[in-house]
């Protein structure tokens, strides 16, 4: 089966930096995505990562550790409109061989003024 | 990236009725499709992965004589809530895959109310 962990609440300053963390257990691993969901909102890709190492891309970081079934996502310079829930989710082998994708149940951001 | 738009966006229905939710891949031909459940302060759940021209592919624990998928053409796949009960209610979100980059994108929802 698929276990994700994240933290359920954070709350961070607006122009400062934030890290939210991401450990996964999994058979069949096939990549890690990062997507934002707005409250009533469905979510939207921010960003992948199959291999060890960081990815950027402008305000948005994406580590993975494959060994260690360790992500994160950091976001710089945060705004306001940053406030949402961050899903960690990896893509694994499903039963009949196709790529599905386990979901966390998010982290929820608060940017503070 | 992948433009994906479900209809309708909110369904308020009484139970025992049967809702339809209509999820189109708008830019792109999408072979495959899933659909997702979200209930409220929840994650995702991969419901099931619908597939153009066969049947679909159910995860454990969804009824697929309850959850009825069709999947007619590339551009369109249905879900249908039969006989739906309070408990049904529920956010319903679509999403196919670009099989040219590794992303999945998401329709925008459909947000059920079972009275």
């Amino acid at each position: 089966g698929q276990n994700i962990d994240q933290p359920t609440e954070m709350t961070a300053t607006e122009g400062a930096i934030v890290q939210i963390n991401c450990t996964y257990q999994t058979s069949g691993f096939n990549g890690l995505f990062w997507y934002q969901q707005h409250a009533g909102e469905a979510p939207t890709f921010l960003s992948y990562n199959v291999l060890d190492g960081l990815e950027e891309k402008g305000r948005f970081s994406s580590f993975l550790s494959r060994s260690k079934g360790y992500s994160y996502l950091l976001l710089k310079e945060l705004q306001m409109k940053d406030s949402a829930s961050y899903l960690c989710a990896v893509r694994y082998q499903g039963q009949t061989g196709a790529n599905n994708l386990f979901f966390g149940t998010g982290t929820r951001l608060t940017v503070i003024p | 990236g992948a433009v994906v738009s479900q209809h309708p966006s909110r369904v308020i229905c009484k139970s025992g009725t049967s809702v339809k939710i209509e999820c189109r891949s708008l830019d792109f031909q999408a072979t495959t499709m899933f659909w997702y459940r979200q209930f409220p302060k929840q994650s995702l759940m991969l419901m099931a992965t619908s597939n153009e021209g066969s049947k679909a592919t159910y995860e454990q624990g969804v009824e697929k004589d309850k959850f009825l998928i069709n999947h007619a053409s590339l551009t369109l796949s249905t879900l249908t809530v039969t006989s739906a009960h309070p408990e049904d209610s529920s956010f319903y979100i679509c999403s196919v895959r670009s099989g040219q980059v590794n992303e999945q994108f998401f329709g925008p929802g459909t947000r059920l109310t079972v009275l």
